[in-house]
C-alpha cells in the first residue's frame, strides 16, 4: 500500500528565506508526483508535475525534485514571500492502485 | 475556461440529519472524482466516475455515503445520516480521462466544508 509522508508538518520562516519541503513515498512504482498548494478555504492549485522518468521541474521561484529509486521528492522554494504563506501537499500517482494518493502536508507560514 | 464548481461552500448539519453536495466538472471532462479532505489530513479518494459510471468507490462508506452521475456530467454525492467524524472538506477534480499507466491531470474544485455537530 503506497504511504506518503511529508516532513516537516509545519513551518514558520521569515520572508526572504531559501526553504525546502520534503515528501517521501513507500512504491516507487509512481507514474509521477505532483505538488500542490492548498489556500485555507480553497481547493488544490497544482505547482509541478513532475514525469517518472524525470528528475526535476521548474516554475518561477519553485523547482522540485524527483528520485524515485529513493522514494523521495523536495519542492525548493527561493526568496520566500508572505504570499507563499499555504499548505503544500504532495501526492504520487501509480503503483499498486491508479489513484492519486496525497500526503498529509506542510503548513508554511512566511513571516514579514 | 470555467474551473469545476461546487456548491454549497459551507454546510452546517446535525448529527444524523442528510447532505448533500454538488459538481459541476471542467466541461469536457470525462472522469469526476470525489474527495474527502479531514483537518490535518490530505485528501483521501471516496468515489471516481468516468462519464456515468462508476470506476472506483473502494473507500466510500457505502452504508452512509452516496454518488452520482447522472448524464455523466453534473455529480451530487450525499450523506445520511451523517456522523460526527464526516465533518470534513469534501473536494471535487475532474480530469479528461483515465488511462491505464498514464495520469490525466486532475483540477480541483473549491471544496465544500461540512461541519457536524
Amino acid at each position: 500500500k503506497q504511504e506518503v509522508t511529508q516532513i516537516p508538518a509545519a513551518l514558520s520562516v521569515p520572508e526572504g528565506e531559501n526553504l525546502v519541503l520534503n515528501c517521501s513515498f513507500t512504491d516507487s512504482a509512481i507514474y509521477n508526483l505532483q505538488w500542490f498548494r492548498q489556500d485555507p478555504g480553497k481547493g488544490l492549485t497544482s505547482l509541478l508535475l513532475i514525469q517518472s522518468s524525470q528528475r526535476e521541474q521548474t516554475s518561477g521561484r519553485l523547482n522540485a525534485s524527483l528520485d524515485k529509486s529513493s522514494g523521495r521528492s523536495t519542492l525548493y522554494i527561493a526568496a520566500s514571500q508572505p504570499g507563499d504563506s499555504a499548505t503544500y501537499l504532495c501526492a504520487v500517482y501509480g503503483g499498486a492502485t491508479n489513484k492519486l494518493i496525497f500526503g498529509t502536508g506542510t503548513l508554511l507560514a512566511v513571516q514579514p | 475556461e470555467a474551473g469545476v464548481a461546487q456548491s454549497p461552500r459551507y454546510k452546517i448539519i446535525e448529527k444524523r440529519q442528510s447532505v448533500a453536495f454538488w459538481c459541476n466538472p471542467i466541461s469536457g471532462h470525462a472522469t469526476l472524482y470525489w474527495y474527502q479532505q479531514i483537518l490535518g489530513q490530505g485528501p483521501k479518494l471516496l468515489i471516481q466516475f468516468q462519464n456515468n459510471g462508476v470506476v472506483d468507490d473502494s473507500q466510500l462508506p457505502k452504508d452512509r455515503f452516496s454518488a452520482e452521475r447522472l448524464k455523466g456530467v453534473d455529480s451530487t454525492l450525499k450523506i445520511q445520516p451523517a456522523k460526527l467524524e464526516d465533518s470534513a472538506v469534501y473536494l471535487c477534480a475532474s480530469s479528461l480521462g483515465v488511462g491505464q499507466g498514464r495520469y490525466n491531470e486532475q483540477f480541483f474544485g473549491p471544496g465544500t466544508r461540512l461541519t457536524v455537530l
